[in-house]
């Protein structure tokens, strides 16, 4: 149990697109979803914070028209890289909290996504 | 605002040898204490929990972790080292609260395996 899934895994794209990561909790509802930023040999940077139905808590010095995060269900989470650029090169990781087992703040991770910018 | 520091960026040990991977928090109360494991390229991994039931806390692949109050620490070890333990390990903290309260992590430690 408390799978939680990434998709895709791997991305390339050019300098100025935008890019959707998707963050899906398998088996178990999630009202609180988190998403990190990882850089080489780093650890994770809290970025924000999700919340099924509401708007995100963003961590300061994260740009909220940069990376638009939308939590539409207990499941599913969204972090959209608009006009991506090459400083957004980075590794992406969600995690998600089980809404039956929450009493310990336990997160549980997704695989994380790659995201290369040229 | 809570905090965790890992002593060692790095870490090398033999096969078969004693694994000791330090974490210190700074908090007046007890929190949830967590160790996670990290592959090459994938997410994070839990190996093991505090969580006020035991003061030592065994996790998977033969990991342990000690709760030791009066040193706000929470040290992770393995009695012998596999090659296959050789990844980023990453300690957590986190406060009380809501489903909102974040993680907060340590820098990590890279372990190494030496044959």
């Amino acid at each position: 149990g408390a799978v939680v899934s990434q998709h895709p895994s791997r991305v390339i794209c050019k300098s100025g697109t935008s890019v959707k990561i998707e963050c899906r909790s398998l088996d178990f509802q999630a009202t609180t979803m988190f998403w990190y930023r990882q850089f080489p040999k780093k650890s994770l940077m809290l970025m924000a914070t999700s919340n099924e139905g509401s708007k995100a808590t963003y961590e300061q010095g994260v740009e909220k028209d940069k990376f638009l995060i939308n939590h539409a269900s207990l499941t599913l989470s969204t972090l959209t890289v608009t006009s991506a650029h090459p400083e957004d090169s980075s590794f992406y990781i969600c995690s998600a909290r089980d809404l039956a087992e929450s009493s310990y703040n336990e997160q549980f991770f997704g695989p994380g996504t790659r995201l290369t910018v040229l | 605002a809570q905090s965790v520091t890992q002593l060692g960026s790095h870490v090398s040990v033999s096969e078969g040898a004693l694994v000791l991977l330090r974490c210190n928090y700074s908090s007046s109360v007890p929190p949830y204490l967590f160790w996670y494991v990290q592959y090459p390229n994938q997410g994070l991994q839990l190996l093991l929990k505090y969580t006020s039931a035991a003061t030592l806390v065994k996790g998977i692949n033969g990991f342990e972790a000690e709760f030791k109050k009066s040193e706000t620490s929470f040290h992770l070890t393995k009695p012998s080292a596999h090659m296959s333990d050789a990844a980023e390990y990453f300690c957590a903290v986190s406060d009380f609260g809501s489903g909102n309260t974040p993680l907060v992590f340590g820098k990590g430690t890279r372990l190494s395996v030496i044959a």
